[in-house]
């Protein structure tokens, strides 16, 4: 069974601080892996796409890997405004395959 | 501006009455998806559309209606809504479906009462 698991479920950082979020996933047939930034009350808002293993992606202070088993959102010195749920998901088919999101707080 | 808009943003209503939720896109995607948000589950798709008069059904289809007359719309139809359809809702497009991106409308709040 095609799926999607994210961890950790919630992660607080102090400004400056940097980590990684995980992405872990089972499919058949990978076509994409995707990392969207959903604020409170709005739509998802995609980011990167990551197509096959090895694949690194960057944009301002985020970075997406990609292995055969898992992907990792690399946040370095993060903000304030960085606070967001982060959501992964896969392509399989004509469908995507959605985890359920890791909420990032940071204090300043 | 490129964007997927919702209407109602916000719907409060009675078991059993008919709703529709619409859904227009102007990036001229062929692609149109229906998704249902609620806290622990992720996004869970409804329906979605490859074109015109070519629907399907997602992972939580039952309960739920979907058209596709026209390239830029696709309404989500509730004939006889239930309690446990209150959610978030999000109507997404794409150029041609996966892997391409997908666009998401800013969601539509739904209590069912």
């Amino acid at each position: 069974e095609d799926q999607v698991t994210q961890s950790p479920e919630a992660l607080r950082l102090q400004e400056g601080e940097s980590s990684s979020l995980n992405c872990s996933y089972t499919v058949s047939g990978l076509r994409g892996l995707f990392w969207y930034r959903q604020d409170p009350g709005k739509g998802p808002e995609f980011l990167f796409t990551l197509y096959s293993a090895g694949e690194e992606k960057e944009k301002e202070r985020l970075k997406a890997t990609l292995t055969k088993k898992e992907s990792f959102l690399h946040i370095t010195a993060p903000k304030p405004e960085d606070s967001a749920t982060y959501l992964c998901a896969v392509g399989s088919n004509y469908q995507l395959i959605w985890g359920a999101g890791t909420k990032l707080i940071i204090k300043p | 501006e490129a964007q997927v808009t919702q209407n109602p943003r916000y719907l409060i209503t009675v078991t059993g009455k008919k709703l529709t939720v619409t859904c227009s896109q102007n990036m001229n995607h062929e692609y149109m998806s229906w998704y249902r948000q609620d806290p622990g589950l992720g996004l869970r798709q409804i329906y979605y559309s490859m074109n015109v008069e070519a629907t399907d059904k997602g992972d939580v289809p039952e309960g739920y209606k979907v058209s596709r007359k026209e390239k830029r719309n696709f309404p989500l139809i509730l004939e006889s809504p239930s309690p446990n359809q209150t959610s978030l809702y999000f109507c997404a497009s794409s150029f041609s479906g996966v892997p391409y991106e997908q666009y998401f409308g800013p969601g539509t709040r739904l209590t069912v009462t």
